[in-house]
């Protein structure tokens, strides 16, 4: 859905540099979601936040990975030290409220991350 | 963990033909949704599903939500060449924040 946007759409990083994928929630949104995609898989839960806070990290990798969604800004996605199994698509998804009411996510076109 | 069993995983049809896909899950979920996904895009939202039970229509796609509350199925009538893609049904369970469990996707093809 063109209203999340996230970028960069492609990324390549060598092994051992750090990647930062960022997302911007659809207006009036202040749920984020992110999602990891590995090649003709499904999409994998990683991390649930609000403004300032972490709701769910249970689908995050314990190092290297890390997620904000600041006051201001986009959120962001940052794995450190990248090693080539974290090649895939990250996919980030905003929706209005949160659990108890209308749920409905909606997805950005991806970050393609290759690490060569 | 919960999971989401989706099949078929592939399907190769004529234009025209009509689709079915299911999904199962080992446990009862509170929402589902169903998405589509272009290549080198993110899932396009086509039906949400709240209430079991509940069958739902969106142009030439229809989903329900099985009263068992741990499945659901999409249809899709009189395909047509732009129907091509992976098709994805996602569930949400109680108390789980809005995190989506995805199954693995139904490929289709349409032959014109």
């Amino acid at each position: 859905n063109a209203g999340v946007m996230q970028n960069p759409r492609h990324l390549v990083r060598r092994r051992g540099q750090e990647a930062r994928l960022r997302c911007s929630p659809m207006k009036g949104h202040s749920h984020v979601y992110w999602y990891r995609q590995l090649p003709e898989e499904g999409l994998k839960f990683m991390v649930y936040l609000q403004k300032e806070n972490i709701i769910d990290e249970s689908g995050m990798p314990k190092e290297r990975f890390s997620a904000e969604f600041p006051k201001e800004g986009p959120s962001i996605l940052r794995i450190q030290q990248v090693v080539r199994g974290d090649s895939a698509a990250y996919f980030c998804a905003s929706s209005p409220r949160g659990p108890g009411g209308s749920t409905e996510a909606f997805f950005g076109q991806g970050t393609r991350l290759t690490v060569v | 963990g919960q999971q989401l069993n989706q099949s078929p995983q592939s399907m190769f049809i004529q234009e025209g033909e009509d689709v079915s896909m299911n999904c199962t899950s080992s446990s009862i979920f509170n929402t589902w949704l169903w998405y589509k996904q272009d290549p080198g895009e993110g899932p396009v939202l086509l039906i949400a599903l709240y209430k079991a039970g509940e069958l739902t229509s969106n142009g030439r796609l229809t989903a329900q939500f099985g009263t068992t509350r741990k499945d659901s199925f999409l249809n899709i009538s009189a395909s047509i060449p732009s129907d091509v893609g992976i098709y994805f049904c996602a569930g949400q369970g109680h108390n789980q924040g809005g995190k989506l469990i995805f199954g693995q996707g139904t490929e289709l093809s349409v032959k014109p």
